[in-house]
């Protein structure tokens, strides 16, 4: 089975503080997704990288930075946390080819004070 | 703006019934169009998918029904269970990103 993990389940965090959100997948995905999900809105994507050290904008890129150092590691970086990014964050990977199925996390609950 | 519009945003159903959630989208270059589950304190996982040159889909008491001309598709849960209390969420994927609805929250009463 595919495992997806996320380093922390719940987070809270005082605004302007740096935060990092890890993610960890098992199954050798070239491709890994970081998104956001909020009531009445859905998911939606953050950032995403296809390969180390790429990685390319989603549609809500303001405010957060990524980096993908390992092929199994993607991490979600808010360089100064602001009470906006209070939210459930989600991190999923695929395979190339996968079709469009991805693989999500657990998620981190971050409230941002 | 988002590209997939999903509803109701809301349904509860009695245990045998029949659940009924539409999405509708509108870019045409969308490719393969899965739905999502996803229980409380869980991530969501792919449930059934279809392509849009397959007009229906089904797995076991899930069933797709798309319409390409409508840029419209539905997921039909029949015989609905307890179990199958969870957000739904549609979606749409192209050049393996996925845009997905706002989510429907289905609750089964016994």
């Amino acid at each position: 089975d595919v495992k997806v993990t996320q380093s922390s389940r719940y987070l809270v965090k005082r605004t302007g503080e740096k935060v990092f959100l890890e993610c960890v997948q098992d199954m050798d995905h070239e491709n890994m997704f970081w998104y956001r999900q909020d009531p009445g809105l859905g998911l939606r994507l953050i950032y995403f990288s296809y390969d180390v050290k790429m990685k390319e904008k989603g549609d809500i890129p303001e405010g957060y930075s990524v980096s993908r150092e390992k092929k199994e590691r993607f991490s979600l970086i808010l360089e100064s946390a602001s009470t906006n990014q209070t939210s459930m964050y989600l991190c999923a990977s695929s395979p190339p080819q996968g079709g469009g199925e991805q693989f999500f996390g657990p998620g981190t609950r971050l409230t941002v004070l | 703006q988002q590209q997939v519009k999903q509803s109701p945003q809301s349904l509860i159903v009695q245990k045998g019934g029949i659940s009924i959630i539409n999405c509708a989208y509108e870019n045409t270059a969308f490719d393969y169009f899965p739905w999502y589950q996803q229980f409380p304190g869980k991530g969501p996982a792919l449930l059934i998918a279809i392509r849009p040159d397959v007009s229906e889909k089904k797995e076991g008491r899930f069933t797709i029904s798309f319409n390409k001309s409508a840029k419209q598709f539905s997921l039909h849960i029949m015989d609905s269970q307890p179990g199958d209390s969870a957000t739904y969420f549609c979606a749409a994927t192209y050049d393996y990103k996925l845009s997905f609805g706002a989510g429907t929250t289905v609750t089964v009463r016994a």
